[in-house]
């Protein structure tokens, strides 16, 4: 079974822009959730996805917004794009056991 | 709200000393309790869990007991090796079905390094 992709790995973007990233669950999975980890901290949950509906959301603004498809895959959209964004993103997706699978992430450094 | 507090690291020992990085949280109810590890260059994986008080969560020779009482899940292993040089995070997930599946709170981590 393929696990838990996210694309892309690493990117650079200005204040005030906006950035799309994607995540593939792993095979059979219909939960997805992302999180942000900031350099040398914890992760810090953003938002779940279950069957194409947000069903909780972290201490994070609007302008944080997700998406679940039909397949399960994810993205994490996020609008005027702060320094504080810069971090490194992780999804991580979950089936009926609960336990989460993560992926490796999408670093975003914001200039 | 829920939280996680993990020992300051970051922790240095040499190869085949015993290893404890303490983990203390807050959270109402019985949430289930994780240790997870970060190597360099991946993503988180679950190394231990624990669902209910007095569990104890083993793998790969590192262990941790769920402990209710003092509201902690210290992480434990006898003798660690070079290899066991990661982060490590403590975190909970409280008990709220289905829905909390990925709503995890974790601690800041805690850098182990471990020479030969």
């Amino acid at each position: 079974e393929t696990g838990v992709t996210q694309s892309p790995t690493h990117l650079i973007k200005t204040r005030g822009q906006q950035v799309t990233l994607r995540c593939s669950s792993q095979s059979g999975h219909n939960t997805v959730s992302w999180y942000q980890q900031a350099l040398g901290q914890g992760p810090q949950f953003i938002f779940q996805y279950y069957r194409e509906e947000e069903n909780g959301r972290g201490n994070f603004p609007p302008r944080f917004s997700g998406l679940q498809f039909p397949n399960y895959s994810s993205e994490l959209n996020v609008n005027a794009l702060e320094l504080d964004d810069s971090a490194l993103y992780l999804c991580a997706s979950s089936g009926m056991t609960g336990e989460l699978f993560f992926g490796e992430g999408s670093r975003l450094t914001v200039l | 709200g829920n939280s996680v507090t993990q020992m300051e690291g970051p922790v240095t020992l040499s190869e085949e000393a015993f290893l404890t990085i303490n983990c203390t949280y807050t959270a109402t109810g019985y949430p289930s309790l994780f240790w997870y590890v970060q190597y360099p260059g991946e993503g988180l994986q679950l190394l231990l869990k624990a669902t209910k008080a007095d569990d104890k969560g083993s793998n790969k020779g590192f262990e941790a007991t769920y402990r209710k009482e003092t509201t902690s899940f210290h992480l434990e292993k006898g003798s660690v090796q070079v290899s066991d040089s990661a982060v490590y995070f403590c975190a909970l997930r409280p008990n709220a079905g289905g829905t909390s599946y990925g709503k995890l709170t974790f601690g800041q981590g805690t850098i182990l390094t471990v020479h030969p």
